[in-house]
């Protein structure tokens, strides 16, 4: 089956610029998360959507991160405006509605922005 | 959601088995202890999950004591391909609503030399 895709892969910005990322879970996967990852640390969990509700956005930096899931499939995460500190991977990941007991999640490769 | 303390790097020669402690004293009933892969330029990738006492697949084993305040994620016979970060989690299964919550920590970089 197709993993998770993501796009674009890297992407460099001028402070105060916008960007945006967009994230094609797996077909059919309910559960779709976005994380921030700076290097030399774990992902950091921003938000997460079930379907196309927001589950937890505890960490979303709301003053300038914004992200909506279009019919509860696609996704985009906005940053505007960016700072330097914005410097990360950004990795999507998705799982399927927990019928049974699973807590694996499928991530996408990540997009590389780095703010200049 | 229960914190988890791994150590920081280890260091493995090609060949010996690898085992990776992971400490999460307030782990909560319904949590389930999942271990993540992660390579360099990659993003993170299921090895193994479970809940109690002794899970094995393919890839690694995975041994949580009756107590379940601690696991040990233990990988036979590394090569150098298995030179990551490992994230030791402990995810809630959020059943009402049929999610996870996936929260990951520092993580231990392994290392496998020749």
């Amino acid at each position: 089956e197709a993993g998770v895709a993501q796009s674009p892969r890297y992407k460099i910005i001028e402070k105060r610029q916008s960007v945006a990322f967009w994230c094609n879970p797996i077909s059919g996967h309910a559960t779709l998360y976005w994380y921030q990852q700076i290097l030399g640390q774990g992902p950091k969990l921003l938000i997460q959507f079930q379907n196309n509700g927001v589950v937890d956005d505890s960490q979303l930096p709301k003053d300038r991160f914004s992200a909506e899931r279009l019919k509860g499939v696609d996704s985009t995460l906005k940053i505007q405006p960016a700072k330097l500190e914005d410097s990360a991977v950004y990795l999507c990941a998705s799982s399927p509605r927990t019928q049974g007991i699973s807590t694996e999640a499928f991530f996408g490769q990540g997009t590389r922005l780095t703010v200049v | 959601l229960a914190k988890t303390t791994q150590p920081i790097s280890m260091d493995s020669y090609e060949g010996q088995e690898v085992n990776i402690t992971c400490s999460h004293n307030n782990i909560a009933t319904n949590d389930y202890i999942t271990w993540y892969q992660q390579f360099p330029s990659q993003g993170p990738r299921f090895i193994i999950q479970g809940y109690k006492t002794k899970v094995t697949n393919e890839v690694a084993s995975l041994f949580i004591p009756a107590d379940r305040k601690s696991s040990t994620l233990s990988l036979p016979r590394v090569s150098l391909s298995d030179t990551a970060v490992y994230y030791c989690l402990v995810g809630v299964l959020m059943f009402s609503g049929g999610y996870n919550k996936l929260i990951f920590g520092a993580g231990t970089r392994l290392a496998v030399h020749p």
